[in-house]
């Protein structure tokens, strides 16, 4: 999980609040991916970027927007939290596409949407 | 519809034996291949990967098998140890897509002293 930094590692949202999970990454990889893991399944792709300026769509993007204005740097924004999003996130970083180029992931954010 | 299968949500080992888990996935696309392992609280962690031109890979006590005609892959440690406790993550890209895994469910692996 080295270089790969999430915050914060816990948080409880009400029904309806926004908030951000931070991801930042020291090791200038172009890529970098959102993961969401629920009880009894594998990690899911939220949204992920192929470089800053660039983002696009995974298997359950719904009620999550991303941004990447910097290499560094990719959250996730929850607009407007919901029960179905109280899940583990995690974050995901790699400095180049194919074979041999490790993917290095965050230790994961717990949210609680109550 | 789930791309990549660990049909065993559960194995336990003795201390020193082989453990097997095992990987199914469905879409035809998929060349590249890896194993993770993941402890409570904490991110998955890289373990072993596979290219779909190769039927195996060795990394001290971890192996990894494909099986392409039959879209299984395995994942050998031996000797089995206490550590190697955890859930185990079978992950697939195509096209060098590799921030676009797709992951299976895993599998808790448990190995007893």
């Amino acid at each position: 999980n080295a270089g790969v930094t999430q915050t914060p590692k816990f948080q409880v949202l009400k029904t309806g609040q926004s908030m951000t999970l931070q991801c930042a990454q020291d090791m200038n990889h172009e890529y970098m991916s959102w993961y969401r893991q629920d009880p009894g399944m594998g990690l899911r792709l939220i949204h992920y970027s192929v470089g800053a300026g660039i983002t696009d769509q995974g298997e359950v993007p719904n009620g999550y927007n991303v941004s990447r204005s910097t290499t560094e740097d990719f959250p996730l924004r929850l607009l407007s939290a919901a029960p179905s999003q109280t899940s583990v996130y995690f974050c995901a970083s790699t400095i180049g596409t194919g074979e041999g180029n490790t993917i290095y992931f965050g230790e994961g954010s717990w949210l609680t949407v109550v | 519809d789930q791309q990549v299968k660990q049909n065993s949500p559960s194995l336990s080992v003795q201390e020193g034996r082989i453990s097997i888990l095992n990987c199914d996935y469905t879409n035809s696309m998929f060349d590249y291949f890896l194993w993770y392992k993941k402890y409570p609280a904490e991110g998955p962690t890289f373990l072993i990967s596979i290219s779909s031109i190769k039927d195996k890979n060795e990394d001290g006590r971890f192996t990894v098998f494909l099986n392409k005609s039959a879209k299984h892959l395995s994942l050998h440690i031996v000797p089995s140890q206490p550590g190697d406790s955890a859930v185990y993550f079978c992950a697939a890209y195509s096209g060098g897509s590799n921030y676009k895994l797709t992951f299976g469910k895993g599998t808790l692996l448990t190995v007893n002293p």
